[in-house]
């Protein structure tokens, strides 16, 4: 009864450092999302990926890298974090049958801090 | 591009009183819409959806009617409890075959018995 799991829950960076945020997923979905959501704003799309071996920029990809080598796992990358990538990072999927329903399953969220 | 907005928290109610969240949006053809809820400690789930437009989405006692004249979606109770206490998302999807969706800001609401 996972559905869609992200770590580490919370996290503080330095600036400059690097960190991999883990998502797996065991609903057997094809489609799975980062967003980022910042305070008083909407969600924002980071990367997604339409099954494995596909991944494909959102509308805020900078500064992030994603891959997607199996079904169940898409992790994040920040390769060197910066204080405007404080946020709160949120992993969801979807089943392609549900394309167009909008219809996503989402994690818990990782909070992430870069000072 | 396409935008949700929705009216900024936090709503504070109290138990049984009627409930609006106002949410309009700007985007091009014909989205479907979406109300996601965020219950604390929990991820955000779908609350209800509407495909086209005059269609009424409805759960948990929730409503919201797909307006395209005025480019709406407002979320409604008629009386809402302590466990309606969260984050309440709008958003749209183009229907693409990506499934991807615009959120509005988030509204905290605040129930008190």
């Amino acid at each position: 009864n996972a559905g869609v799991t992200q770590t580490p829950k919370f996290r503080i960076l330095k600036i400059g450092q690097s960190m991999t945020l883990q998502c797996t997923q065991d609903m057997n979905h094809n489609y799975m999302y980062w967003y980022r959501q910042d305070p008083g704003m909407g969600l924002k799309l980071i990367y997604y990926s339409v099954g494995a071996g596909i991944t494909d920029k959102g509308e805020v990809p900078n500064g992030y890298n994603v891959s997607r080598s199996t079904t169940e796992d898409f992790p994040l990358r920040l390769e060197l974090a910066a204080p405007s990538q404080t946020s709160v990072y949120f992993c969801a999927s979807s089943y392609s049958g549900l394309a167009g329903t909008g219809e996503l399953f989402f994690g818990e969220g990782s909070r992430l801090t870069v000072l | 591009g396409d935008s949700v907005t929705q009216m900024e928290g936090p709503v504070t109610l109290s138990e049984e009183a009627f409930l609006t969240i106002n949410c309009t949006y700007t985007a091009t053809g014909y989205p479907s819409l979406f109300w996601y809820v965020q219950y604390p400690g929990e991820g955000l789930q779908l609350l209800l959806k509407a495909t086209k437009a005059d269609d009424k989405g409805s759960n948990k006692g929730f409503e919201a009617t797909y307006r395209k004249e005025t480019t709406s979606f407002h979320l409604e109770k008629g009386s809402v409890q302590v466990s309606d206490s969260a984050v309440y998302f709008c958003a749209l999807s183009r229907n693409n075959a990506g499934n991807m969706l615009t959120f509005g800001g988030g509204t905290r609401l605040m129930v008190k018995p």
